[in-house]
C-alpha cells in the first residue's frame, strides 16, 4: 500500500475483554515496530519484526500482551483482559530495513480507551 | 535502556523567529540518529536520518546537524512559521539496530 495502515482508528472497549490491533506495513518493508504514547508520555517501544520474528519481546509490559506478524507483512497486537492503564495511542511504524538506518514510516495509530 | 533526552521540551517563539533545539545520545555503539516532526492529529513523519559524525542536513527552512563524539544532534528552523508547530523527536537505535528508542520530544509553538 502507499502508507502504513492501522485498524481501528479508534477503539473503546471495557475493562477485561480482549482487543486485537492490526498493523499493514507499507509493502516490502522488513522492519515493524510497535509502540504506545499514554497520555502526556512519550513512545514507549514495545517489539520489534524482523522478518515475521520478534527479537526482542521485553518492551511488551505484561504477559497480557502479545504480537505476531505473517507473511512479512501484517502485524497484530493483542492485548488481553485489558486494564485502564492499557489506555493509550497504539502506533506501527515501517522500515525498508533492519538496523535502525533507514526512516520509519508510521500509520495513523489506534486509540484504545479502556473503560 | 538506552538514554535519548531533548531539550528544552517546549518552545514558543514568534513567526519569523529562528529556533534550534536538541537531542542528546549515547556516543557509543553509534548506529545512526534519526529526526521525527509529529503534528497533532498525524503520525510521526521523518525528517532525517543521519549516519555520519559532522553530518548536516537540509529540508528547506530545517536544518541538523551530528556530533557522534559527543552524543548530541541539533535541529534548527529559520524563519519558523506557524505550519513548523509540532513535535520534533529525536531517535537512536540499540546497539542491534533493531530497536528504536525516542526521546521525548520538543514541543514548538509558532505564534503568528
Amino acid at each position: 500500500g502507499a502508507g502504513v495502515s492501522q485498524s481501528p482508528s479508534n477503539k473503546v472497549t471495557e475493562k477485561g475483554k480482549d482487543v486485537e490491533l492490526r498493523c499493514d506495513p507499507i509493502s516490502g518493508h522488513t522492519a515493524l515496530y510497535w509502540y504506545r504514547q499514554r497520555l502526556g508520555q512519550g513512545l514507549e517501544f514495545l517489539i520489534y519484526f524482523q522478518g515475521n520474528s520478534a527479537p526482542d519481546k521485553s518492551g511488551l509490559p505484561s504477559d497480557r500482551f502479545s504480537a505476531e506478524r505473517t507473511g512479512e507483512s501484517v502485524s497484530t497486537l493483542t492485548i488481553q483482559r485489558t486494564q485502564q492503564e492499557d489506555s493509550a495511542v497504539y502506533l506501527c511504524a515501517s522500515s525498508l530495513t533492519t538496523g535502525g538506518i533507514t526512516e520509519a514510516f508510521f500509520g495513523q495509530g489506534t486509540r484504545l480507551t479502556v473503560v | 535502556i538506552l538514554n535519548v533526552e531533548q531539550s528544552p521540551q517546549s518552545l514558543h517563539v514568534q513567526e519569523g523567529d529562528s529556533t534550534n533545539f536538541t537531542c542528546s545520545f549515547p556516543s557509543s555503539n553509534f548506529y545512526a540518529l534519526h529526526w521525527y516532526r509529529w503534528e497533532t492529529a498525524k503520525s510521526p513523519e521523518a525528517l532525517f536520518v543521519m549516519t555520519l559524525n559532522g553530518d548536516e542536513k537540509k529540508k528547506g527552512r530545517i536544518s541538523a546537524t551530528l556530533n557522534t563524539k559527543e552524543g548530541y544532534s541539533y535541529l534548527y528552523i529559520k524563519g519558523s512559521q506557524p505550519e513548523d508547530s509540532a513535535t520534533y523527536l529525536c531517535a537512536f537505535p540499540n546497539n542491534a539496530g533493531n530497536m528504536l528508542t525516542f526521546g521525548g520530544g520538543t514541543r514548538l509553538m509558532v505564534k503568528p
